[in-house]
């Protein structure tokens, strides 16, 4: 099974600074098609999880371009560019390369 | 619009079964795969399995740590998808999500979940 590793595992932002959040796997998302795997989710307090960004560094329908990913083959980072009340919540990474699918353990982002 | 609608939470005792719906609108269950992931109180997302899309099969892919304990079926008559859970255990609590995820398996960037369902194992 793919190991992903995110880090830190809680981010204290005040409002308005920028916040990043990294996602290691353990082998590379790199697909025969030419596409990579990787994906960020956010889970706000007592809903289910949302996409963000698909395939390392597009945005999903509707997410604000706050909001950017990059990386590739095992080391990926999401970036938020000014952190409101709104972003608070889990950030989970998810591989879908290969089965199992799995997430990473998640980053509990919460505002100062 | 596609929506997930889950049924209610459950209450089981240990080494009870327990049999999650999820009732599909906005698209047939047998255009896309439809995957379960748990979450335990407090914990992160786990992958169940999934039930593949072919009207004909339903082949599933299960994750290895449910094999031989999780059935994963549908009925597509009346779009409802089911996910069975046997043997519980105290640390099968969890709430239970059905979801159409993106993937190596869909060209087109999917992402559906269901509003959860708390399933809580307790003598």
């Amino acid at each position: 099974d793919i190991v992903m590793t995110q880090t830190p595992f809680s981010l204290s932002v005040t409002p308005g600074q920028p916040a990043s959040i990294s996602c290691k796997s353990s082998q590379s998302l790199l697909h025969s098609d030419g596409k990579t795997y990787l994906y960020w989710y956010l889970q706000k307090p007592g809903q289910s999880p949302q996409l963000l960004i698909y395939e390392v560094s597009n945005r999903f329908s509707g997410v604000s371009d706050k909001f950017s990913g990059s990386g590739s083959g095992t080391d990926f980072t999401l970036k938020i560019s000014r952190v409101e009340a709104e972003d608070v919540g889990v950030y989970y990474c998810m591989q879908s390369v290969q089965l199992p699918l799995t997430f990473g353990g998640g980053t509990k982002v919460e505002i100062k | 619009q596609v929506q997930l609608v889950q049924s209610g939470a459950e209450v089981k005792k240990p080494g009870d079964s327990v049999k999650v719906s999820c009732k599909a609108s906005g698209y047939t269950l047998t255009g896309y795969y439809l995957h379960w992931v748990r979450q335990a109180p407090g914990q992160g997302l786990e992958w169940m399995g999934w039930i593949n899309p072919n009207p004909n099969s339903g082949v599933t892919n299960y994750a290895q740590k449910f094999q031989g304990r999780v059935t994963m079926t549908r009925d597509t008559s009346i779009r409802t998808a089911y996910m069975e859970l046997t043997s519980l255990r105290s640390d099968d609590t969890a709430v239970y999500y059905c979801a159409r995820l993106p993937g190596f398996w869909i060209v087109v960037v999917d992402d559906y979940w269901g509003q959860g369902t708390l399933v809580t194992v307790s003598s």
